[in-house]
């Protein structure tokens, strides 16, 4: 049980262009997910909290309109990186809220802006 | 202070032996205490959770938490190649966090041959 797909897995784009990355709780309904970024030998950076019908909560110094989440329903949430340049590149995270806090990491989507 | 600190190690260990891995977290308020396992390349994987004071044991894995004093410990029993890998320790309810999970840096663990 708790399986979190992350689709998709690798993304090459172009400098400001716009890339979308889906989140699935598979097997479960996640009111809450979480979106990390982790920069190469860093930790996990949350970007923001995504509860289902409502709008996410940033966390501080992420941009909102950079970075645009929807969780419509209680198996997904997407992140939208808008006009991506070269310093977003990083590798994207989710997880889903299951139980007493406990999460469940998707496998991630590492994302190279060229 | 960090709010949830760990020694970056590497922490290298023989197979077979039994690896430690701690955690220290700042909130006292804290409810809920994760360890995590992230290889490279890859994302982070839940291998335990506990909620209360004690020991919480599940195959080779031993979760030890202790609120007094404000810690928790991994503990890897006959610990094999396959566990080399940076553990991160999260730990939920944290004063005004919400559901968030804050986590640790992680500790680098390298088992050897």
């Amino acid at each position: 049980g708790a399986v979190v797909s992350q689709h998709p897995s690798r993304v090459i784009c172009k400098s400001g262009t716009s890339v979308k990355i889906e989140c699935r709780s598979l097997d479960f309904q996640a009111t809450t997910m979480f979106w990390y970024r982790q920069f190469p030998k860093q930790s996990l950076m949350l970007m923001a909290t995504s509860n289902e019908g409502s709008k996410a909560t940033y966390e501080q110094g992420v941009e909102k309109d950079k970075f645009l989440i929807n969780h419509a329903s209680l198996t997904l949430s997407t992140l939208t990186v808008t006009s991506a340049h070269p310093e977003d590149s990083s590798f994207y995270i989710c997880s889903a809220g299951q139980g007493f806090d406990e999460q469940y990491f998707g496998p991630g989507t590492r994302l190279t802006v060229t | 202070q960090k709010e949830v600190e760990q020694n970056s190690g590497p922490l290298s260990v023989p197979e077979g032996a039994i690896a430690s891995l701690n955690c220290t977290y700042s909130d006292r308020g804290s409810q809920s205490f994760f360890w995590y396992r992230q290889y490279s390349g890859k994302s982070p994987e839940l291998i335990m959770f506990i909620y209360s004071n004690g020991d919480k044991e599940d195959g080779r894995f031993t979760a030890q938490l202790n609120k007094a004093s404000q810690y928790v410990s991994l503990l890897i029993r006959d610990s094999q190649p396959s566990d080399s890998a940076t553990y991160l320790c999260a730990v939920g309810g944290v004063t005004g966090g919400g559901n968030k999970l804050t986590f640790g840096t992680g500790t680098q663990l390298k088992v050897e041959l």
